[in-house]
């Protein structure tokens, strides 16, 4: 139990475009979603806490109308990177909790690459 | 605020030696604390956590880790090395009162583990 998928897990996209990151909880409800990111030989970096059905809170210094996160049913939560650039290239993982459950379950990520 | 340190980017052990990873956290209050393990181009795996219970915790694949709140340490270990935990390791902690989910994570460290 406690399944997190990510899809997709690579995507390459040219800069200026804008790219979607889903994150699914596959067997249970997940009140809260994280998005994190990770760049090569580092920690993860939290970008933004999302609850469903509310906006999501970011962490200081990350952009909200770049990293757009949706949160819209207890299964799914969606970061989308708009007019993405090359310095946006990195891993992007993201966590799901219960509202039932003290853990995040992270998913395997989705790894940017902007040319 | 807390913060998770990890002595040690990189740890080199022979096959069937001692694993000893470091971790440290600061917190006013005892944190929850959390060792996960990452695979190359994939998510994070939980290992093991700390919730105020057993100060001694046991983990999966042979690893364990005890909470010592006077050294503000919480070093995992696994008594005999297997090539196949080469990975990057992360301590990470969060706060203990309910509601206080986000984790802040250590810097990582890298096992290599030698033939």
């Amino acid at each position: 139990g406690a399944v997190v998928s990510q899809h997709p897990s690579w995507v390459i996209c040219k800069s200026g475009t804008s790219v979607k990151i889903e994150c699914r909880s596959l067997d249970f409800q997940a009140t809260t979603m994280f998005w994190y990111r990770q760049f090569p030989k580092q920690s993860l970096m939290l970008m933004a806490t999302s609850n469903e059905g509310s906006k999501a809170t970011y962490e200081q210094g990350v952009e909200k109308d770049k990293f757009l996160i949706n949160h819209a049913s207890l299964t799914l939560s969606t970061l989308t990177v708009t007019s993405a650039h090359p310095e946006d290239s990195s891993f992007y993982i993201c966590s799901a909790r219960a509202a039932t459950r003290g853990e995040q379950y992270f998913g395997p990520g989705t790894r940017l690459t902007v040319t | 605020a807390q913060s998770v340190t990890q002595l040690g980017s990189h740890v080199s052990v022979s096959e069937g030696a001692l694993v000893l990873l470091r971790c440290n956290y600061s917190s006013s209050v005892p944190p929850y604390l959390f060792w996960y393990v990452q695979y190359p181009n994939q998510g994070l795996q939980l290992l093991l956590k700390y919730t105020s219970a057993a100060t001694l915790v046991k983990g999966i694949n042979g690893f364990e880790a005890e909470f010592k709140k006077s050294e503000t340490s919480f070093h995992l270990t696994k008594p005999s090395a297997h090539m196949s935990d080469a990975a990057e390791y992360f301590c990470a902690a969060r706060g203990s009162n309910f509601g206080n989910e986000k984790l802040t994570f250590g810097t990582g460290t890298r096992l290599t583990i030698i033939p």
